[in-house]
């Protein structure tokens, strides 16, 4: 079946550590994007990509950085530069078309 | 440009009665329109969409929701609320391959 694969789901960090988060898609989608969300908090845009090798940063785009060297993959890494890093990450594709949005089943980020 | 304004950040229903969720837009391109749900610590679950096809939109869960141009909303409804409707639920607009999500609105369902 077609979808998007995040990993891990639970990832605890001390304080000062980078860690990258997977997000892969097997939907064939050129336009991928990371969402952070915090407790209570509605989705934020951190990065989008619409093609390989370029993506854009998004609303809160300080202290993460992307890479997307493969269709299918746009691997997310919190810096140790991002202050408040704990939250719940959300990875998505959208196809050609438009008219609808994949979502990963995302990843819980805990710093410790 | 683009926007999604969720009018209630709050909604609190008793069960058995109706829902109304309001979402207003903004796009500059033809939108296609969304409301996902999401459970407390649980992912994103699509409950309808419009894609410029009819614009009564039925979704799964007894959800619907009526795309008018005119006034640019997108409100959702069902006719019965049921305790396990409780969660946050997100307006979202696609237009251009930017996607806009709304702040969320919070439903409370009371016994």
């Amino acid at each position: 079946d077609g979808g998007i694969t995040q990993s891990p789901k639970y990832l605890f960090r001390k304080e000062g550590q980078n860690v990258t988060l997977s997000c892969e898609q097997n939907l064939n989608h050129d336009a991928m994007y990371w969402y952070r969300q915090d407790p209570g908090q509605g989705l934020r845009l951190i990065y989008y990509s619409q093609i390989v090798n370029d993506f854009q940063k998004g609303d809160i785009a300080e202290g993460y950085s992307v890479s997307r060297e493969k269709k299918e993959s746009f691997p997310l890494t919190v810096t140790s530069a991002q202050k408040n890093p704990t939250a719940f990450y959300l990875c998505a594709s959208i196809p050609g078309s438009g008219n609808t949005i994949y979502f990963g089943e995302g990843s819980w980020l805990t710093v410790v | 440009a683009q926007s999604v304004t969720q009018l209630d950040s709050h909604v609190s229903v008793s069960e058995g009665t109706p829902v109304l969720l309001r979402c207003n837009y903004s796009s500059s391109y033809s939108p296609s329109l969304f409301w996902y749900v999401q459970h407390p610590n649980k992912g994103l679950q699509l409950l309808l969409k419009y894609t410029s096809a009819a614009t009564l939109v039925k979704g799964i869960n007894g959800f619907e929701a009526e795309f008018k141009k005119s006034e640019t909303s997108f409100h959702l409804t069902k006719p019965s609320a049921h305790m396990s409707d409780a969660a946050e639920y997100f307006c979202v607009v696609i237009g251009g391959f930017k996607t806009i999500f709304g702040a969320g609105t919070r439903l409370f369902v009371k016994a």
